[in-house]
């Protein structure tokens, strides 16, 4: 299993304006994944943040939009850039242990509100 | 051929009663089906899974059912309790391991 912590938990912040969102692992993990979650709707992956490498964007979302770093094997940070109101969303932070078994944990998610 | 399809979109159950949730799949490379919980505030949980080799999975009052021909699967959770309420969510594995998930399921479970 894996704890995974999230900051900020939630933030409300105004349209132009960018926010980072820290991803702190309990254990050591190759591929960390961040994922949004509009409200009410499912799970929709942005990108896999690898150690050492360029993380991997998903269709419909690019680097300058939400950057992404991955400086260890525990930690990564996802950027919300130049945000308007259709970034309000729930961010989610997750790992796969063990490698390769499908099985996600996810942390608590950070919602953020643009106004 | 990505998709999944899951449904009823929201369910709501008496207490005691069997909560039933479908999800159907296009692609025959999936090879591991989950099912995540999600209470509200907290991210998605693995709750059970199968693998396509395999017709039913039972864990205490959840059990997966598992039709490979008609591409279809199924959370059954018996002797629904209102601590049950949450969101449901299905999802099939592609080979690359990327989690292709379902619309989810708003299950209510009424004392």
């Amino acid at each position: 299993s894996a704890v995974i912590s999230q900051k900020p938990s939630r933030d409300i912040c105004q349209r132009g304006t960018s926010l980072t969102i820290q991803c702190q692992v309990d254990s050591q993990v190759t591929m960390m994944f961040w994922y949004r979650q509009q409200p009410g709707q499912s799970l929709t992956l942005i990108a896999t943040a690898n150690q050492g490498s360029e993380a991997t964007y998903e269709s419909g979302f690019v680097i300058d939009k939400f950057p992404i770093s991955r400086p260890n094997l525990t930690f990564s940070t996802l950027t919300v850039s130049n945000m308007s109101p259709e970034d309000s969303s729930i961010y989610l932070c997750s790992v796969e242990i063990p490698r390769n078994t499908g099985e996600l944990f996810f942390g608590e998610g950070s919602r953020l509100t643009v106004l | 051929q990505q998709q999944v399809k899951q449904s009823p979109q929201s369910l709501i159950v008496q207490k005691g009663g069997i909560s039933i949730i479908n999800c159907a799949y296009e692609n025959t490379a999936f090879d591991y089906f989950p099912w995540y919980q999600q209470f509200p505030g907290k991210g998605p949980a693995l709750l059970i899974a199968i693998r396509p080799d395999v017709s039913e999975k039972k864990e205490g009052r959840f059990t997966i059912s598992f039709n490979k021909s008609a591409k279809q699967f199924s959370l059954h959770i018996m002797d629904s309790q209102p601590g049950d309420s949450a969101t449901y969510f299905c999802a099939g594995r592609r080979s690359n391991y990327q989690l292709i998930w379902g619309a989810g399921t708003k299950l209510i479970i009424k004392p």
